[in-house]
C-alpha cells in the first residue's frame, strides 16, 4: 500500500473550515484515499474516501488533485467535538475479505473557541 | 447502520491469565474482520486478519499463539491475549467490511477494549 505524510498536527478557530492535507505521491491506480478520524479513546470514524473525483458527504468533503498524489480533507464548519487525530490512508477497494487500512501517525486537529 | 460492537470495553486482569474480547457487527455480516493494537500516543497497528470459517492470518512481529483469534460466525470475531503480562496492556480495536449489499465500501470500527495487566 501506497505511504500518506500528513502534517503532524493543525490548529483550527470553530465556525472555520478546517483544511487538512495528505500527500500520497506513490498511489496506484486501484488505490483509493480514505479518510478515519479518532476522538480520544475511541475507535476510528469513518469520514469519506474517494478515487479520483471530489467526494462530499455530510461530515466532509475531499479535494484530490488531477494526479491523484495528494489530497484535502475539509470540515466546512469546525466544531470543538472535530478535535481528533485524522488519518489519511491509501488502499484497495475491499473486496471478498475486506482491505488492510494501514495508520500513520495522522494529523491532530486542534479546534479552538 | 454499519455498527461494531466490542466486549467488555474495558478489563483489568492479574498477570499470567488470559482474556477475551468480543467483536460484533450488529446490523450487517462481515467475512472479514481486523483487529488492531494502540499504545499511548501511538497510531493503531494492525495485528491479525479474521476470516470466518478459517485461520487468521498474523502480522509480522504478532505471536499468534499468544493472541488467538476465532471468527466463527459472520457477525463474531473473539481476540484472546493468553498468559497475559503488563506489557500487553493496550488499547485493542477491531473492524469490519461489510459483505452484504447496501453498504458502501469501507470498513467500520469498534469503540475499543482497554487491557490492563497488573
Amino acid at each position: 500500500d501506497a505511504k500518506t505524510t500528513q502534517p503532524t498536527s493543525m490548529d483550527c478557530a470553530e465556525g472555520r473550515a478546517a483544511n487538512l492535507p495528505c500527500n500520497h505521491s506513490t498511489i496506484s491506480g486501484n488505490e483509493y484515499v480514505y479518510w478515519y478520524r479518532q476522538i480520544h479513546s475511541q475507535g476510528p470514524q469513518y469520514i469519506i474516501h474517494g478515487l479520483k473525483n471530489n467526494e462530499t458527504n455530510e461530515m466532509a468533503s475531499l479535494i484530490i488533485t488531477e494526479d491523484r498524489k495528494s489530497s484535502t480533507l475539509i470540515l466546512p464548519h469546525a466544531t470543538l467535538r472535530d478535535t481528533a487525530v485524522y488519518y489519511c490512508i491509501v488502499s484497495t477497494v475491499p473486496r471478498e475479505y475486506g482491505n488492510k487500512l494501514v495508520f500513520g501517525a495522522g494529523t491532530i486537529l486542534r479546534v479552538k473557541s | 447502520g454499519a455498527v461494531v460492537s466490542q466486549h467488555p470495553s474495558w478489563v483489568i486482569c492479574k498477570s499470567g491469565t488470559s482474556v477475551k474480547i468480543e467483536c460484533r457487527s450488529l446490523d450487517f455480516q462481515a467475512t472479514t474482520m481486523f483487529w488492531y493494537r494502540q499504545f499511548p500516543k501511538q497510531s493503531l497497528m494492525l495485528m491479525a486478519t479474521s476470516n470466518e470459517g478459517s485461520k487468521a492470518t498474523y502480522e509480522q512481529g504478532v505471536e499468534k499463539d499468544k493472541f488467538l483469534i476465532n471468527h466463527a460466525s459472520l457477525t463474531l470475531s473473539t481476540l484472546t491475549v493468553t498468559s497475559a503480562h503488563p506489557e500487553d496492556s493496550s488499547f485493542y480495536i477491531c473492524s469490519a467490511n461489510p459483505t452484504s449489499r447496501g453498504y458502501t465500501d469501507t470498513q467500520y470500527f469498534g469503540p475499543g477494549t482497554r487491557l490492563t495487566v497488573l
